[in-house]
């Protein structure tokens, strides 16, 4: 079964937009990360946030974490056309669960020029 | 560094045959998964090792997939027999798992399989 869950499921921008998209999972983490996967291509990481961390930056991208919600946003900044690709949230489970990465079904995100 | 290489890219089977796909984790890399991904899902974990003991192996439909990681370096997947709902891309990742510093997985570009 799948953690993460992204919301939403598609989102169309244009270059220069912010895109913002949201995960929320179901059990305690030791970190939530994400990943963007282009077309016919493996994921690549992004970045990785721990559960006693609350926001995190990387270049454009901004990652906000609530574990008292439950949730994480992920927002891209004056997004690009190379910015095109699916987003995927995985949760790292805490304690027994350690080391299981689980994906969510991710946000199909496509940046116009 | 070198990435995580994967062999092959695209395979095409008909149901019942066996096929078997290919893993070069990144050099030193303890940690191998094995994931799943059919069309417009999320990957799912097919099965973990760490080194070449396998960690979890939970959603491994055992009946018909078997994986190793022989010297605890590259590892196979092997399918056998195939059936329809198997079609997917079979992603390899590594990390370099350390319980006190949080690694993200590399993944390789993963061997699309069609079965007819």
């Amino acid at each position: 079964s799948q953690q993460g869950e992204e919301d939403p499921q598609a989102l169309s921008i244009q270059e220069g937009e912010n895109a913002t998209m949201n995960c929320s999972y179901k059990t305690s983490i030791n970190n939530l990360q994400w990943y963007r996967q282009n077309s016919g291509r493996g994921l690549v990481h992004l970045i990785l946030i721990r559960s006693n961390e609350r926001e995190k930056h990387s270049g454009r991208l901004r990652v906000t974490l609530d574990t008292s919600k439950k949730s994480s946003s992920l927002l891209i900044t004056a997004s690009r056309a190379a910015d095109t690709a699916s987003y995927f949230c995985a949760t790292d489970g805490a304690t027994d669960s350690w080391g299981k990465l689980q994906f969510g079904a991710g946000t199909q995100v496509v940046v116009t020029p | 560094e070198a990435g995580v290489a994967q062999s092959p890219r695209y395979k095409i089977i008909e149901k019942r045959q066996s096929v078997a796909f290919w893993c070069n984790p990144i050099s030193g890399h303890a940690t191998l998964y094995w994931y799943q991904q059919i069309l417009g899902q999320g990957p799912k974990l097919l099965i973990q090792f760490q080194n070449n003991g396998v960690v979890d192996d939970s959603q491994l439909p055992k009946d018909r997939f078997s994986a190793e990681r022989l010297k605890g370096v590259d590892s196979t997947l092997k399918i056998q027999p195939a059936k329809l709902e198997d079609s997917a891309v079979y992603l390899c990742a590594s990390s370099a798992r350390d319980r006190l510093y949080n690694s993200p997985l590399h993944f390789g570009n993963g061997t699309r399989l069609t079965v007819t």
